[in-house]
C-alpha cells in the first residue's frame, strides 16, 4: 500500500489569488496523477506529475493555470492559480506504484472560491 | 474523455439486500477499477478486474467483465449501512498509461 499525506485538507480563497496543494507519498512511486472532483460529479484527469520534468497535462488543462512540480519520487505540489469561482471543487492526488496497478488517493483538498 | 458510464446513479435498500451497480465503457481496456468514495473523500480501491478475467471476488464484492458487451458490474451481497457511499469504475484504457478515465458514480444507501 502507500499512504499519502494531501494538505491543505480545504481552504477558501479569494478570486485571483492561488492556491498550492502538496501531496507527499510514504515511499517511491512510479505514477503520480491530480484529478479533479466538481461538485457532485465524478472524477476528470489534470495531468500526470512526472518526476523532474514538465508535467503532462490532458485536454482541456495547461500550465499556466495548473503548474505541477514532482521534485522526486514521493512529493507533488499542484497549484491552481488565479482562482475564480469555477474552481471550486475536490482536488485529489493519486499514485500507482506501477503501471496498470490499482490508484491509491489522498484525501483530497476541498477549494471555496469566493 | 469520460468513457465510463454507470447506473444507476442512485440506488437505495435495506440493510443485508444485494446492490448490483453497472458500468459501461468504450475503448480497449487493460484492466478496469472500482473505487469508493465517502462524503466527496478520497478514494479507496475496492477490486481490479484485468480483460483477460471474467469475474473476481473480493469478501462481499463480486465484478464480472464483459469485454464483448465493454461493460462490467459490481455486486455487493448482504450489504451493511456502512457501504453507503459513492462507487465508482474506472477504466485503463490500452493507451492511456495508467491514465484512468472514472464513470459518473453511483450514490449507494443502505438503509438500517
Amino acid at each position: 500500500s502507500a499512504v499519502i499525506s494531501q494538505k491543505p485538507s480545504r481552504d477558501i480563497c479569494q478570486r485571483g489569488t492561488s492556491l498550492t496543494i502538496q501531496c507527499q507519498v510514504d515511499s517511491q512511486v512510479t505514477m503520480m496523477f491530480w484529478y479533479r472532483q466538481q461538485p457532485g460529479q465524478s472524477l476528470t484527469l489534470i495531468a500526470t506529475a512526472n518526476q523532474g520534468s514538465e508535467a503532462t497535462y490532458e485536454s482541456g488543462f495547461v500550465i499556466d493555470k495548473f503548474p505541477i512540480s514532482r521534485p522526486n519520487l514521493t512529493f507533488s505540489t499542484l497549484t491552481v492559480s488565479n482562482l475564480s469561482p469555477e474552481d471550486s471543487s475536490i482536488y485529489l492526488c493519486s499514485v500507482a506504484r506501477d503501471r496498470g496497478e490499482k490508484l491509491f488517493f489522498g484525501s483530497g483538498t476541498q477549494l471555496s472560491v469566493l | 474523455s469520460q468513457q465510463g458510464e454507470e447506473d444507476p446513479q442512485a440506488l437505495s435498500i435495506q440493510e443485508g439486500e444485494n446492490a448490483t451497480m453497472n458500468c459501461s465503457y468504450k475503448t480497449s481496456i487493460n484492466n478496469l477499477q472500482w473505487y469508493r468514495q465517502n462524503s466527496g473523500r478520497g478514494l479507496v480501491h475496492l477490486i481490479l478486474i484485468r480483460s483477460n478475467e471474467r469475474e473476481k471476488h473480493s469478501g462481499r464484492l463480486r465484478v464480472t467483465l464483459d469485454t464483448s458487451k465493454k461493460s462490467s458490474s459490481l455486486l455487493i451481497t448482504a450489504s451493511r449501512a456502512a457501504d453507503t457511499a459513492s462507487y465508482f469504475c474506472a477504466t485503463d484504457g490500452e493507451t492511456s498509461g495508467s491514465r484512468l478515465t472514472f464513470g459518473e458514480g453511483t450514490q449507494l444507501t443502505v438503509n438500517p
